[in-house]
C-alpha cells in the first residue's frame, strides 16, 4: 500500500538551511506529482510546492518561497526533497508531503516539524 | 493568488443529523482542460489531513458515502450526510487550477 514517511525536520536559525525527506513506498514515485503542504502550529494548511511526474518534470512555488526552497526527486531511493534555505520564522510549521491525483494530494505522510527560532 | 473563503468557520453539528459546509472561490476553478479541480479535506486533531472529494464531487477511495460534494464556477459545498463523532476536526476545501494552490481557512466541526 502506499506509504510516505517524512523526515529531516528539527529546530534551525533564522538564516539556515534544512533539507526535508519523503520517502516513498507501495509506488514509483517518478510516475507521480508530488506535493509538499505545511500547517503552521495552530493554524491552518498552506500549499508549498509541487513537482511534477518525471513525464514533464515541472516545478511550482508558493510566491513565499520561491528563491529559497527547492524541490528535487532521487529516483534510485524513491524519495523527494525539500531542500529549503534562507530560513524564516514564519517557515516554522510542519510539514507534510503528499502525492498528487487529479489537483490535490490524497496520500499524505505523517509531517515533519520545522521549528525556526533563535 | 485565488482566496479560497469557506463558512462557516465553526459548525456545531447534532449527531445523525446533516451538516454543510460552503467554500467560494475569487476566480472560476474551471480549468483549461474542461475539469474543475476543487478538493476536499477532513483532519482530526492530532492525525494528517486526508482527502475526501475531489474534481468537485468524487470520492476518494474508502471515502463514505455521505460525503457529498458539489458546485460550479465559484461556489462549492460540502455535505455531510448522518454526521458521526468521528466526523469531528476541520474541513479544509482546496483549488488545483491555478498556480498557487490555495486552501480554504478551515471549517471546525464539532459535535453538539
Amino acid at each position: 500500500q502506499v506509504q510516505l514517511v517524512e523526515s529531516g525536520g528539527g529546530v534551525v536559525q533564522p538564516g539556515g538551511s534544512l533539507r526535508l525527506s519523503c520517502v516513498a513506498s507501495g509506488f514509483t514515485l517518478s510516475d507521480s506529482g508530488m506535493h509538499w503542504i505545511r500547517q503552521a502550529p495552530g493554524k491552518g494548511l498552506e500549499w508549498v510546492a509541487l513537482k511534477r511526474s518525471e513525464e514533464t518534470n515541472l516545478e511550482h512555488y508558493t510566491d513565499s518561497v520561491k528563491g529559497r526552497f527547492t524541490i528535487s526527486r532521487d529516483n534510485s531511493r524513491n524519495t523527494l526533497f525539500l531542500q529549503m534555505n534562507s530560513l524564516r520564522p514564519e517557515d516554522t510549521a510542519v510539514y507534510y508531503c503528499g502525492r498528487d491525483f487529479w489537483g490535490g494530494p490524497n496520500y499524505w505522510g505523517q509531517g515533519t516539524l520545522v521549528t525556526v527560532s533563535s | 493568488d485565488v482566496v479560497m473563503t469557506q463558512s462557516p468557520l465553526s459548525l456545531p453539528v447534532t449527531l445523525g443529523q446533516s451538516a454543510s459546509i460552503s467554500c467560494r472561490s475569487t476566480q472560476g476553478l474551471l480549468h483549461s482542460d474542461g475539469r474543475t479541480y476543487l478538493s476536499w479535506f477532513h483532519q482530526r486533531p492530532g492525525q494528517s489531513p486526508r482527502r475526501l472529494i475531489y474534481k468537485i464531487s468524487d470520492r476518494d477511495s474508502g471515502v463514505p458515502d455521505r460525503f457529498s460534494g458539489s458546485g460550479s464556477g465559484t461556489d462549492f459545498t460540502l455535505k455531510i450526510s448522518r454526521v458521526e463523532a468521528e466526523d469531528v476536526g476541520v474541513f479544509y476545501c482546496m483549488q488545483g487550477t491555478h498556480w498557487p494552490l490555495t486552501f480554504g481557512g478551515g471549517t471546525k466541526v464539532e459535535i453538539k
